[in-house]
């Protein structure tokens, strides 16, 4: 099935802490998960992706973890900064050719405490 | 690196009209883009895949007649909102895969917000 999110939490983070935003994902078939960042009035951008051989992967202040024994994701942001503000949402793409979907999960939207 | 653009980003257009966007891949050509749809504080639903040289699949619950895709070469895809009504109102976003070797990369337009008064 397709994991579509029906509303958007909040995750509230003091400035300088660091934020874990979380996202459960419904197709044991998928392989390759992706995160992504989305301002207002924008299209998503691409934070950090992850295939199903790995659990853990680590970008620049982010970290992304999978846990596919509960098809469970999580994006770490390290140090969060202002700039961090926005709706996050993790996506999947059951397949690895270009003609794969992306299908995005229930975004969270990340605000930053001064 | 490569971009997707889409044209207009923001539309306004009266009830019973149609409305067409474009969605371009600037520096990549583009076998197959999608078309997404997005209500406020909601995540991105995804409508239908945009096949160059032929024709579009189209996801559960999203009517073809009412939006018509066409995808008449590799770097161009358009989504065309028939007899438009203010429910179609929304944010729409299209994206297109760059094959980079053993790797595939989504690329995501801008978004274009369609007001239907």
């Amino acid at each position: 099935g397709e994991s579509v999110g029906l509303h958007l939490p909040t995750l509230s983070v003091q400035e300088g802490d660091n934020s874990i935003i979380n996202c459960a994902y419904s197709n044991s078939a998928s392989d390759y998960f992706i995160w992504y960042k989305q301002e207002s009035g924008k299209g998503p951008q691409f934070i950090i992706d992850i295939r199903s051989n790995m659990d853990k992967r680590q970008g620049q202040r982010v970290t992304v973890l999978l846990n596919k024994t509960v098809k469970h994701l999580s994006l770490q942001i390290a140090a969060t900064q202002p700039g961090d503000s926005a709706v996050y949402f993790c996506a999947e793409n059951p397949g690895y050719s270009s003609a794969s979907k992306i299908i995005f999960g229930s975004g969270t939207r990340l605000s930053i405490r001064p | 690196g490569a971009v997707v653009s889409q044209h207009p980003s923001r539309v306004i257009c009266k009830s019973g009209t149609s409305v067409k966007i474009e969605c371009r891949s600037l520096d990549f050509q583009a076998t197959t883009m999608f078309w997404y749809r997005q209500f406020p504080k909601k995540s991105l639903m995804l409508m239908a895949t945009s096949n160059e040289g032929s024709k579009a699949t189209y996801e559960q619950g999203v009517e073809k007649d009412k939006f018509l895709i066409n995808h008449a070469s590799l770097t161009l895809s358009t989504l065309t909102v028939t007899s438009a009504h203010p429910e179609d109102s929304s944010f729409y976003i299209c994206s297109a895969f760059r094959d980079r070797g053993m790797n595939t990369e989504a690329f995501f337009g801008q978004g274009t917000r369609l007001t239907v008064v």
